[in-house]
């Protein structure tokens, strides 16, 4: 089945751009995602990358594709303490009809002042 | 406001007992999904409904039932809850084959 992987942890010192990354099993995936979790809070999305796009940019977030490789990566320029949370990478596939999303388990973003 | 909203948001329940989270929204999608956020806050999702027909049913065990009165409500309802079933549910809904899901804020279930 899918299978979407992200390391568990990630620790920067605020001012410092921020990289998660991800890897994915699944090479029909039409769309990924990252999402936000703030602690106690649901899930925000932050962005989302067609399967045939290289790179997104939205104000401070870089999303680069490369789907030979299947990695995907978030990157948060001029990180704020207010970017602590955990980032989740997320795949869709190519099934059309109700899919869901095959999450990674989530890298905890952690800001060192 | 446009959203998707479960209630409760916090169910604190006994071993044994059997229980409901209620999931509704308003934005004419019409597909919507069950997740289930662990302990280690791990995310998989357990349904999807599209036009009240389920669509997607992962390895969840039996004494949880999906049901889909109508295409804006998801409901889901657990039977002998059991610890492990301990952990936050979301629901959430998309247009179908739409790029966009929105999330509900969850429900925390706590069985003790």
């Amino acid at each position: 089945g899918e299978d979407v992987e992200q390391s568990l942890f990630l620790s920067v010192r605020e001012g410092d751009s921020s990289v998660i990354n991800c890897t994915y099993t699944d090479s029909s995936s039409t769309y990924l995602y990252w999402y936000k979790q703030e602690p106690g809070a649901g899930l925000q999305l932050l962005t989302y990358i067609f399967s045939n796009m290289d790179m997104k940019q939205d104000q401070r977030l870089t999303v680069l594709l490369n789907k030979k490789d299947k990695h995907l990566s978030l990157r948060i320029a001029d990180t704020q303490t207010g970017d602590s949370a955990i980032y989740f990478c997320a795949e869709r596939g190519s099934g059309g009809g109700a899919d869901g999303l095959t999450f990674g388990k989530g890298t905890h973003l952690i800001i060192q002042p | 406001d446009t959203a998707v909203s479960q209630t409760p948001k916090y169910l604190v329940t006994q071993m044994g007992n059997d229980k409901s989270i209620k999931c509704e929204q308003n934005l004419g999608h019409d597909t919507m999904y069950w997740y289930k956020q662990d302990s280690k806050k791990f995310l998989k999702i357990m349904f999807s409904y599209n036009n009240k027909e389920l669509i997607i049913n992962e390895t969840v065990p039996n004494r949880f039932s999906p049901k889909s009165p109508d295409k804006a409500h998801l409901n889901l309802h657990i039977n002998s809850l059991e610890l492990g079933d301990s952990a936050v549910y979301f629901c959430a809904s998309s247009p179908l084959g739409a790029v966009g899901y929105t999330f509900g804020s969850g429900t925390r279930l706590t069985v003790v």
